[in-house]
Parts: C-alpha cells; structure tokens; sequence
C-alpha cells in the first residue's frame, strides 16, 4: 500500500530555531496528514492539507504540498522543548491512512 | 464530545498465550475503527479496519484477528502469541464514512511476548 517517508529520519535542533522536516509519497492522493507522537503515547493530528491545496497554515505550523513532486513539508517555527516528538505524514487511500516511518525531532534547550 | 478509550496500557504476555485488547469510542456513532501496531522507532503498520458491525478488513496475514461486536467496540485478539506479536498497538477512530479524514488515536498498549 501507499506510504510517505519522512526525511530525515531524525532531528535535533536548539529551542527558538525552525525545524523542517519532508514528506514524499508514490501515487496520487485525497489528502496529506501530518501527525505527532510523543513517546509511548498515541498519535495527535496536526493538520490536514487537501490536493487542491498548495499551503496551510495552524499556529507554528506550515505544510506544504507539492503534487507535481508528490511531496510535501512540515515547518515549525520558533521551536520549544515542548515540540520534541515524532513526526508522521499520513496519505490517504480508501477507508485508510498510511504512515510513513516519522522524523524524531529533539528540541534542545 | 468525543473520547477513545483503549486497555490496558502494559501488558506483558508468554508466548503461546492467548490476547485481547479492547478499543472503546464514546460521543460518535457508525465510526471507522482501526487497529495500527508500531514496532520500536518505526511507523504505524495497519492491521484491521472496519465501517460497521461486524465488517473486518485484513490489512496484512498475520498471527492476529480483530471483530467489532458493537458500533463502538473494537476488539484485537489472538489464540497464542508469537514473539513477533510484541509491539505497540494501537486503535484509532475516524468519523468520515468516506475515509481519509483525520483519526483520533488511543494511548496505546505496549505488548511484551516473552
């Protein structure tokens, strides 16, 4: 099935920087989610951004989407301690959503 | 407003054992229910989803079984563990008949087949 891998795999950046992390996938999608795990914890949707769709924006937050390229971006702006995760893109197809591998981001104090 | 609950938290099983996790959603009705397992530092596998009472869909063969006995109940189980089954699993809902909308996940169920 479909899948998005992130890159890079992981992350560590100092608080106040911007952190930036991709996405690309293999066939045509509905949508593209972004997700967030902390550690041993479920996922939490960040944002969804649709096909027609070139830019979104949700606090902190901007993704990008580039469909030609079948890619996409999740920048965090300003980072804090407090963003330290795992970050997931998620595609569509059907009734369900592929995840790919995520990129660990560590926010340094 | 909407919650999923999802338990136990830990669970720590002999290989061979039978297994049965229980995903619970409250304040939605008729949604999609998904069980994902995630192996250390990986991404999320799927593993069964379902639209409706009793309507399971297999993602990938495995040693696993998944049933949905009610609207909001969604059940993972196995007949005797494999030490491949260890992981983190998790269930997730979405409310969107047509798919691909957001889900909102469980806290997970750490597995440990020893």
């Amino acid at each position: 099935s479909q899948q998005g891998e992130e890159d890079p795999q992981a992350l560590s950046i100092q608080e106040g920087e911007n952190a930036t992390m991709n996405c690309s996938y293999k066939t045509s999608i509905n949508n593209l989610q972004w997700y967030r795990q902390n550690s041993g914890r479920g996922l939490v949707h960040l944002i969804l951004i649709r096909s027609n769709e070139r830019e979104k924006h949700s606090g902190r937050l901007r993704v990008t989407l580039d469909t030609s390229k079948k890619s996409s971006s999740l920048l965090i702006t300003a980072s804090r301690a407090a963003d330290t995760a795992s970050y997931f893109c998620a595609t569509d197809e059907d009734y369900k959503l592929s995840f790919g591998a995520g990129t660990t981001v560590t926010v340094r104090a | 407003s909407q919650t999923i609950h999802q338990w136990p938290a830990t669970l720590v099983q002999p290989v061979g054992s039978p297994l049965s996790l229980e995903c619970t959603v409250e304040g939605t009705s008729n949604p999609n229910l998904y069980w994902y397992r995630q192996a250390a530092g990986r991404g999320l596998q799927l593993l069964f989803y379902s639209v409706g009472i009793g309507q399971i869909s297999s993602e990938v063969p495995q040693n696993l079984s998944a049933s949905r006995p009610q609207d909001r109940q969604f059940i993972l189980s196995s007949k005797k563990l494999l030490l491949s089954d260890s992981g983190f699993y998790l269930c997730a809902w979405s409310a969107e008949q047509s798919g691909g909308e957001k889900l909102f996940f469980g806290s997970g169920t750490q597995l440990s087949v020893l």
